[in-house]
C-alpha cells in the first residue's frame, strides 16, 4: 500500500506570496491532519480534516487555510507568506477510530 | 494544560546501552500516547504507543513505561544501535480528536 505522498517536496516563495500544498491519504485513510515543523517550535498541529470537515484548529493565523476533497485528498494553503512560514509542513492520514496517524515526508518551505 | 514537555533535548549512548527518554503532561484527557522516530529528510514514523490504562508496553527493543498518578511517560531503547540514531518525539492526544501534541523531541545520537 502506498504511504501518504506530499506534493511539492520542496518549496521556494518570497514574502506577500501564496502557497498551496497538497497531501493525498493513504488509500482509505478519510481523516488528514496538517503540522508545521521548525527548529525552534517543533511540531505544531495546524488542522484536521474528515469527510471534508474541518474537525480540529490549531493556534495559527487566518493565513493558514485547508480543505479535504471527497476522495479524502486535503489541501493547505498559506496566504501573504512571511519569513516565520518557513518550515517543514507534514500531512498524516488515518482511518477513523484508528489511533494511528501515517505521516508523509513533507513539503520543505522556504519563503525569502 | 495542552503543553507536553520533553527530556532531554540530545542523548548520546554508547552502542549496545540504553537509551531513556522522559516525557510530561499536564492535562488528564489525554488518552493516547504514541512515540514517533524521525530520520533527517523524513516524515515522522510511528515507533510504539500506549493508552494510560496499561503501565508498560513492550515491543522488541522498545518499551513505553507509564506512571499514570504522576503524569509522565518514557521510552527505553534496550541494546541500542547506531540506526536507531535519529530524533524522538512523544506526543499525547485527547479523546475523539486527531490532535497530537509533539514533546520538542530528543536526538539521540548511539556511537558504534
Amino acid at each position: 500500500k502506498a504511504g501518504v505522498t506530499q506534493t511539492p517536496r520542496y518549496l521556494i516563495k518570497t514574502r506577500g506570496q501564496q502557497v498551496t500544498l497538497s497531501c493525498s491519504p493513504i488509500s482509505g485513510h478519510r481523516s488528514v491532519s496538517w503540522y508545521q515543523q521548525t527548529p525552534g517550535q517543533g511540531l505544531q498541529f495546524l488542522f484536521e480534516y474528515f469527510s471534508e470537515t474541518q474537525r480540529n484548529k490549531g493556534n495559527f493565523p487566518g493565513r493558514f487555510s485547508g480543505r479535504q476533497f471527497s476522495n479524502s485528498r486535503s489541501e493547505m494553503n498559506v496566504s501573504t507568506l512571511e519569513l516565520g512560514d518557513s518550515a517543514l509542513y507534514l500531512c498524516a492520514s488515518s482511518i477513523p477510530g484508528s489511533d494511528t496517524q501515517y505521516f508523509g515526508p513533507g513539503t520543505r518551505l522556504t519563503v525569502l | 494544560q495542552q503543553q507536553v514537555k520533553q527530556s532531554p533535548q540530545s542523548l548520546i549512548v554508547q552502542k549496545g546501552g540504553i537509551s531513556i527518554i522522559n516525557c510530561a503532561y499536564e492535562n488528564t484527557a489525554f488518552d493516547y500516547f504514541p512515540w514517533y522516530q524521525q530520520f533527517p529528510g523524513k516524515g515522522p514514523a510511528l515507533l510504539i504507543a500506549i493508552r494510560p490504562d496499561v503501565s508498560e508496553k513492550k515491543e522488541g527493543r522498545f518499551t513505553i513505561s507509564f506512571n499514570k498518578s504522576a503524569k509522565q511517560f518514557s521510552l527505553h531503547i534496550m541494546d541500542s544501535q547506531p540506526g536507531d540514531s535519529a530524533t524522538y518525539f512523544c506526543a499525547a492526544r485527547r479523546s475523539n480528536t486527531g490532535k497530537l501534541i509533539f514533546g520538542q523531541g530528543t536526538t539521540l545520537q548511539v556511537k558504534p
